[in-house]
C-alpha cells in the first residue's frame, strides 16, 4: 500500500538555525499538509497546500515557516529560525481532497538545543 | 469552533477485556469521522472511518458508528490484546476547510 514518507525521522538542531523536513506524498494526492504535536499535546493543524499554494494556515504558522514543493514529488517544511519552543514531532499528511481521508508519515521528531 | 473530546485516559486494561473510548464533537454540517491510531514509537495510522450519519467503520475489531443525534463517535472492540496498546485519536474533517482535527488522544495499554 502507498504511504508517505518523512525524512529525517530525527533532527537535531541548534536554537536560531534553520531546519528543513521532507516528506514526500502519495503520488496521485492532490493536497498535503503540515502537522506538529508537542509532545503529550494535541496534534495540531499548521498548514495545508494545494495547487503549489497555501490554501489555509493555522496561528502557528507564521513568518518563520514556509512550504514548498519544489518538484513533482517532494513536499517540504522550512523553519528559518528555531526556537526551543518549535520541538514537537512533524507529521506530513496527503490526500486526494473533500472528505478523504489524510495520509500520515511516521513523522520527523525535531529537537531544538 | 469545531471540536472533538475524548476521554483522556490512560486506559488499562486486561487482555480480552472489552473497550470503549468515547469520542464526541461540535461541529456544523456534516464532517466526516475518524479514528487514528499511534503505537509506541510510530506516526499516526487511520484506523477507521465514517462519512456520514449511521454510518459504521470497522477495521482489525475496532468498529465505531457515526451518531448525528448525539454527535458521538465512540470507539469500541470485544477483545483487546496486548498488541492494541497505543493512543487512539478521533478526529473530524470537514469539506468546508482542508485541516483534520484532532482529540486529545487516549492512552491506552492492555497488560497480559
Amino acid at each position: 500500500e502507498p504511504e508517505v514518507t518523512q525524512t529525517p525521522s530525527h533532527q537535531v538542531t541548534q536554537m536560531g538555525q534553520e531546519v528543513i523536513l521532507r516528506c514526500v506524498p502519495i503520488s496521485n494526492h492532490l493536497y498535503f499538509y503540515w502537522y506538529r504535536q508537542i509532545l503529550g499535546q494535541k496534534v495540531e493543524f499548521l498548514v495545508s497546500f494545494y495547487n503549489n499554494e497555501i490554501s489555509e494556515k493555522s496561528e502557528i504558522f507564521d513568518d518563520q515557516f514556509s512550504v514548498e514543493r519544489p518538484d513533482g514529488s517532494n513536499f517540504t517544511l522550512k523553519i528559518r529560525s528555531t526556537k526551543l519552543e518549535d520541538s514537537a514531532m512533524y507529521f506530513c499528511a496527503s490526500n486526494l481532497g473533500g472528505n478523504q481521508p489524510q495520509h500520515f508519515g511516521d513523522g520527523t521528531r525535531l529537537s531544538i538545543l | 469552533g469545531d471540536s472533538v473530546t475524548q476521554m483522556e485516559g490512560p486506559v488499562t486494561l486486561s487482555e480480552e477485556a472489552f473497550l470503549t473510548i468515547n469520542c464526541t464533537y461540535t461541529a456544523t454540517g456534516y464532517p466526516s469521522l475518524f479514528w487514528y491510531v499511534q503505537y509506541p514509537g510510530e506516526g499516526l495510522q487511520l484506523l477507521l472511518k465514517a462519512t456520514k450519519a449511521d454510518d459504521k467503520g470497522s477495521n482489525k475489531g475496532f468498529e465505531a458508528t457515526y451518531r448525528k443525534e448525539t454527535t458521538s463517535f465512540h470507539l469500541e472492540k470485544g477483545s483487546v490484546q496486548v498488541s492494541d496498546s497505543a493512543v487512539y485519536f478521533c478526529a473530524l474533517l470537514k469539506t468546508s476547510y482542508d485541516k483534520v482535527i484532532f482529540g486529545p488522544g487516549t492512552s491506552l495499554s492492555v497488560i497480559p
